[in-house]
């Protein structure tokens, strides 16, 4: 079973604009990491945070992370046309697994 | 060198045809995956390499095979696909052996149709 799950499904903002994007898991974790994927083509890795950060930023970007409501937020400040992609959350799979299991995912749309 | 390479990018094949993915990095990593991604929806993990030797299976059906020749090489061997496997096939790479806290970098995959 999938251990993120983003929301929105769907976002579509201006340029300019603020954009975030959650996720929420169900097992304990030692971090998180967010990937950007354009259409149809590969992941890209934007940032990883671990379970004792509370927040984490790169750029643009601002991740936070919520250990006691399994939830992590990835915010896009000032976005760009070029920041359309889909987003992915991706977690450990959990039982001792160390394989990454992604999220449903987020399609971001910027409008120019 | 510090990118995933896949070749090739698009391929159409039937039923009956047996083909090949081909993934290549040269960045000295460890563990090297293959995952199949269909429309709208996450990548979903096949198979894991870490240091050449198969880790994972996630019980995917024998039509698929991999195929690790060296630390630089993955391939996913086709044969007697069904329709339903036309997917984005993406490889991706790691440093370390197979950990959850290692950054992934992929390829920009092969897109398969299975007529």
């Amino acid at each position: 079973s999938q251990q993120g799950e983003e929301d929105p499904q769907a976002l579509s903002i201006q340029e300019g604009e603020n954009a975030t994007m959650n996720c929420s898991y169900k097992t304990s974790i030692n971090n998180l990491q967010w990937y950007r994927q354009n259409s149809g083509r590969g992941l890209v890795h934007l940032i990883l945070i671990r379970s004792n950060e509370r927040e984490k930023h790169s750029g643009r970007l601002r991740v936070t992370l919520d250990t006691s409501k399994k939830s992590s937020s990835l915010l896009i400040t000032a976005s760009r046309a070029a920041d359309t992609a889909s987003y992915f959350c991706a977690t450990g799979a959990g039982g001792g697994s160390e394989k990454l299991v992604f999220g449903k995912g987020t399609k971001l749309t910027v409008n120019p | 060198d510090t990118e995933v390479t896949q070749t090739p990018k698009h391929l159409v094949m039937g039923m009956t045809n047996k083909k090949s993915l081909k993934c290549e990095q040269h960045m000295g990593h460890r563990a090297m995956y293959w995952y199949k991604q269909k429309a709208k929806k996450p990548p979903e993990l096949m198979f894991v390499y870490s240091y050449e030797k198969l880790s994972i299976n996630e019980s995917v059906p024998s039509r698929f095979s991999p195929e690790c020749p060296n630390s630089s090489l993955l391939n996913l061997h086709l044969h007697a696909l069904q329709p339903e496997d036309s997917a984005l096939y993406l490889c991706a790479s790691s440093p370390k052996e197979l950990s959850s806290t290692d950054t992934q970098y992929f390829g920009p995959g092969t897109r398969l149709t299975v007529l």
